[in-house]
């Protein structure tokens, strides 16, 4: 029944490591998000990708990949962590860009 | 490009009481404008939205207002309960298709 989901949902991990997050959505969308949420609870689009294409790449350090296989998963990956990657990581999905977004569950990321 | 503010960040009401949360925008060609409510721990979710050729929308104790003119919408909470407690997120659908969300309103209702 889960629309959209997030592997894992915590990872701890040290800095200079690389990491994935794995987001699927079961939904049918075609677009699909990726969110940064500081300790201040503010929430920042990173990217979005519509049928596989990328078509939102904001200012994220390049260490940030994603990466879609198919319309119904967008995963990130994250080269060298640093302390300031600590955040928890939204995926989101809609219909279409510009449509009713809905998130997934999160994943908390703390590198010490 | 599109910026959100949003006002007050904290907002501590009277069980029953009203709430009001108010943010403005500063792209006019945004056109959508959702509300998320976010409790401890858990996703943001969609509570109510507005598009840009309506000036309200209500669904139950939830409303929603829009001008247009002034660029400016607020969230409008009637009858508060202590399960409305949660942090409340604006947000602007700009013209590249980016939602920017506001800095959000901690809501606390006291039983």
């Amino acid at each position: 029944d889960t629309a959209v989901s997030q592997t894992p949902k915590y990872l701890v991990t040290q800095m200079g490591n690389d990491k994935s997050i794995k987001c699927e959505q079961n939904l049918g969308h075609d677009t699909m998000y990726w969110y940064k949420q500081d300790s201040k609870k503010f929430l920042k689009i990173m990217f979005s990708y519509n049928n596989k294409e990328l078509i939102i790449n904001e200012t994220v350090p390049n260490r940030f990949s994603p990466k879609s296989p198919d319309k119904a998963h967008l995963n990130l990956h994250i080269n060298s962590l640093e302390l300031g990657d600590s955040a928890v990581y939204f995926c989101a999905s809609s219909h279409s860009s510009g449509g009713e977004q809905f998130f997934g569950p999160g994943t908390r990321l703390t590198v010490l | 490009g599109e910026n959100v503010e949003q006002h007050p960040s904290t907002l501590s009401v009277q069980e029953g009481d009203s709430a009001v949360i108010k943010c403005t925008y500063s792209d006019s060609a945004s056109n959508y404008f959702p509300w998320y409510k976010q409790e401890l721990g858990k996703r943001p979710q969609l509570i109510i939205d507005i598009r840009s050729n309506v000036g309200e929308k209500k669904d139950q104790r939830i409303a929603v207002t829009l001008n247009k003119t002034a660029k400016h919408f607020s969230l409008h909470i009637t009858e508060t309960q202590p399960e409305d407690s949660a942090v409340y997120f604006c947000a602007a659908l700009d013209s590249s298709y980016k939602l920017i969300f506001g800095s959000g309103t901690r809501l606390l209702v006291r039983p």
